[in-house]
């Protein structure tokens, strides 16, 4: 079946630092990737998305590559804010459903001033 | 436009009791799902309605577990008897139901069995 790996966290960096968060999936189909971010005390938010290969989801300064050779969605940000301090879920969509997402575990981030 | 929502926000109940959780989705929203996010671990899916048919219950407890979807727009998930392994946070989504369109997310309810 379908799954999704994320790296452990917690992620702890310091304003302003880089952020890469790993993922990747294993799927039948060609699925559309996802990423979501849970702040405290919030439900989950779409951050960004990509439906094919080699395209870019970007939002709020986060982008994420649809990579098909290596099946991986890496999360990325050039210069990371205390804001940003949340649990960022990769999920996957099999092409053939009716959007049913499949998440990894989470990757706790914490940024520090 | 008012987003998922779902009550109560928190619970706490003894084991073998029963517990029902609510969930009213984005207005037009034709497919619904209700997740559960055990601490540590990312949403698992529960059940999911198109209108108020059901497309998928494989993972949904049966034997504890059940959910309806009446009139195909609010639904309702309950746990008789909880076991201390339910608990988690309760999560309700809902999209549009076409193939791929975004699902949004209701804020959840934690459920603490003791």
């Amino acid at each position: 079946g379908d799954s999704v790996t994320q790296m452990e966290g917690p992620v702890t960096l310091s304003e302003e630092a880089f952020l890469t968060i790993n993922c990747t999936y294993t799927a039948t189909g060609y699925p559309s990737l996802f990423w979501y971010v849970q702040y405290p005390g919030e439900g989950l938010q779409l951050l960004l998305k990509a439906t094919k290969a080699d395209d870019k989801g970007s939002n709020k300064g986060f982008e994420a590559t649809y990579r098909k050779e290596t099946t991986s969605f890496h999360l990325e940000k050039g210069s990371v804010q205390v804001s940003d301090s949340a649990v960022y879920f990769c999920a996957l969509s099999d092409l053939g459903g009716y959007s049913t997402l499949t998440f990894g575990k989470g990757t706790m981030l914490l940024v520090s001033p | 436009e008012a987003g998922v929502a779902q009550s109560p926000r928190y619970k706490i109940i003894e084991k073998r009791q029963s517990v029902a959780f609510w969930c009213n989705p984005i207005s037009g929203h034709a497919t619904l799902y209700w997740y559960q996010q055990i601490l540590g671990q990312g949403p698992k899916l529960l059940i999911q309605f198109q209108n108020n048919g059901v497309v998928d219950d494989s993972q949904l407890p049966k034997d504890r577990f059940s959910a309806e979807r009446l009139k195909g727009v609010d639904s309702t998930l309950k746990i008789q008897p909880a076991k201390l392994e339910d608990s988690a946070v309760y999560l309700c989504a809902s999209s549009l139901g076409q193939t791929n369109t975004e699902a949004f997310f209701g804020q959840g309810t934690r459920l603490t069995v003791v």
